[in-house]
């Protein structure tokens, strides 16, 4: 069981450029979840995904930002002309579903906008 | 609504104990915990359910007040690998049922010394 597979590890985008982050969740997990953090802060909401559906996109900018999660393939966050405040880690978790279940993260994607 | 943890930051000798502490203005359906080593994923701990309940995993165990919308986390006899940064998640209770995606705090960390 490989995990939730994030990638790349490691993205460095120049100012206006678009970002592509993807995640695998964890083979029958079917609930997918994207956090940002900063340094020194907390995990931040962004979007709960389940396959073709956005749940809740709430904590998601609503311009430049979007989701997806389609019925086959990752999980895609795209930032479209990204600025240095998008420098953070990008985290996925997924879950088999809601409730009594814990979540289980990726390695995230660190993004530099430089 | 983001939960309150407290304190930000203890610092301990190995084989003390600790507690943190979150705290919640929001209904709550569900409270996990999860331990986070600088540059890594954050790792499942554990998920409290049901108002009062305890659950133990090692030498950390974790109790939920559903009532006065609280848990802790309890380290005892702390050993040199629990040093990280733990964060609680929060999801609030629907009135529909169900839960959404976790709402994590700023983070405790914890740093133990030998």
């Amino acid at each position: 069981n490989a995990g939730v597979m994030q990638n790349p590890r490691h993205l460095v985008r120049r100012r206006g450029q678009e970002a592509r982050l993807r995640c695998s969740p964890m083979k029958g997990h079917s609930h997918v979840y994207w956090y940002r953090q900063l340094p020194e802060e907390g995990l931040k909401f962004m979007v709960y995904l389940q396959k073709e559906n956005i749940i809740d996109e709430s904590g998601m900018p609503k311009e430049r930002f979007s989701a997806e999660f389609p019925k086959e393939g990752p999980s895609i966050l795209r930032i479209q002309q990204v600025v240095r405040g998008d420098s953070a880690a990008y985290f996925c978790a997924s879950s088999p579903g809601t409730g009594s279940l814990g979540y289980t993260f990726g390695s995230g994607t660190r993004l530099t906008v430089v | 609504q983001q939960p309150v943890q407290s304190p930000q930051a203890v610092i301990l000798r190995e084989g003390e104990d600790a507690v943190i502490n979150c705290s919640s203005s929001k209904a709550l359906y569900s409270v996990h915990w999860y331990r986070q080593k600088h540059g890594e994923a954050p790792v499942f701990l554990m998920i409290l359910l049901k108002g009062g309940e305890q659950k133990g995993h090692e030498k950390i165990s974790a109790s939920f007040n559903e009532k006065k919308q609280q848990s802790s986390l309890y380290l005892t006899a702390s050993q040199l690998s629990y040093s990280g940064t733990y964060f609680c998640g929060t999801e609030p209770r629907k009135s529909g049922g169900g839960a959404d995606g976790l709402t994590f705090g700023k983070g405790t960390h914890l740093i133990i010394q030998p």
